[in-house]
């Protein structure tokens, strides 16, 4: 059973241009976070997405961040016009459909984003 | 809100030894899980060990065990025998299972670990 996958591992990208980061779910697992590291913090989060709904963006700044989780296919988190400020880890959770058990959330290897 | 707070930056232990990483967190809510996550270079966010509030008996999973302190809101992590592959960074974790911020993992700040030969 693999794991959740993102891609791409690293990404560069010059200021005002977009970022897009993606992210599959284990298989069975219909519950997907994304979180920030920046460098030398902990794990912040973002917003919290199941299939083609919304659930929490709380921590997703208002502008120039998105994301979305479609019926089909990876959930993407949208960076545009990127600024030096957002260099940082982003990493995607998942967690199974289970009421029971979708506290426990498993983790990406990230995608380590680069503003130059 | 819910704040959790690691208080040691940084820990070193001796291969083999025993090492034990403090944390504590804050919330008003009764029914809501404890994670400890790993963090090694790789930048990999690995899951080490969960504690259900709920439950009185401290998790255990091989030679990871908490030392969970409801009354005081005390989650510690001790790691017995430790290896050279314990060395990461490790975050305690605080998810609520109700209220308005179901979902989301609150982080402690982090707690470097060193395992020397």
């Amino acid at each position: 059973n693999a794991g959740v996958m993102q891609n791409p591992r690293h990404l560069v990208r010059r200021r005002g241009q977009e970022a897009r980061l993606r992210c599959s779910p284990m298989k069975g697992h219909s519950h997907v976070y994304w979180y920030r590291q920046l460098p030398e913090e902990g794990l912040k989060f973002m917003v919290y997405l199941q299939k083609e709904n919304i659930i929490d963006e709380s921590g997703m700044p208002k502008e120039r961040f998105s994301a979305e989780f479609p019926k089909e296919g990876p959930s993407i988190l949208r960076i545009q016009q990127v600024v030096r400020g957002d260099s940082a880890a982003y990493f995607c959770a998942s967690s199974p459909s289970d009421s029971g058990r979708t506290n426990t959330q498993y983790f990406g290897p990230g995608t380590r984003l680069t503003v130059l | 809100a819910q704040t959790v707070t690691q208080s040691q930056p940084e820990m070193s232990v001796q291969e083999a030894e025993t090492v034990t990483l403090s944390c504590t967190y804050d919330t008003s809510e009764n029914n809501y899980y404890l994670f400890w996550y790993k963090q090694p270079p790789s930048r990999q966010m690995i899951l080490v060990i969960r504690q259900e509030a709920y439950k009185q008996q401290n998790a255990t999973e091989n030679r990871f065990s908490v030392n969970f302190q409801k009354a005081a809101k005390s989650f510690s992590l001790k790691i017995s025998d430790s290896q050279l592959g314990d060395t990461a960074m490790y975050f305690c974790a605080f998810f609520n299972a109700g209220g308005t911020s179901y979902g989301k993992l609150t982080f402690g700040q982090g707690t470097i670990l060193t395992v020397h030969p």
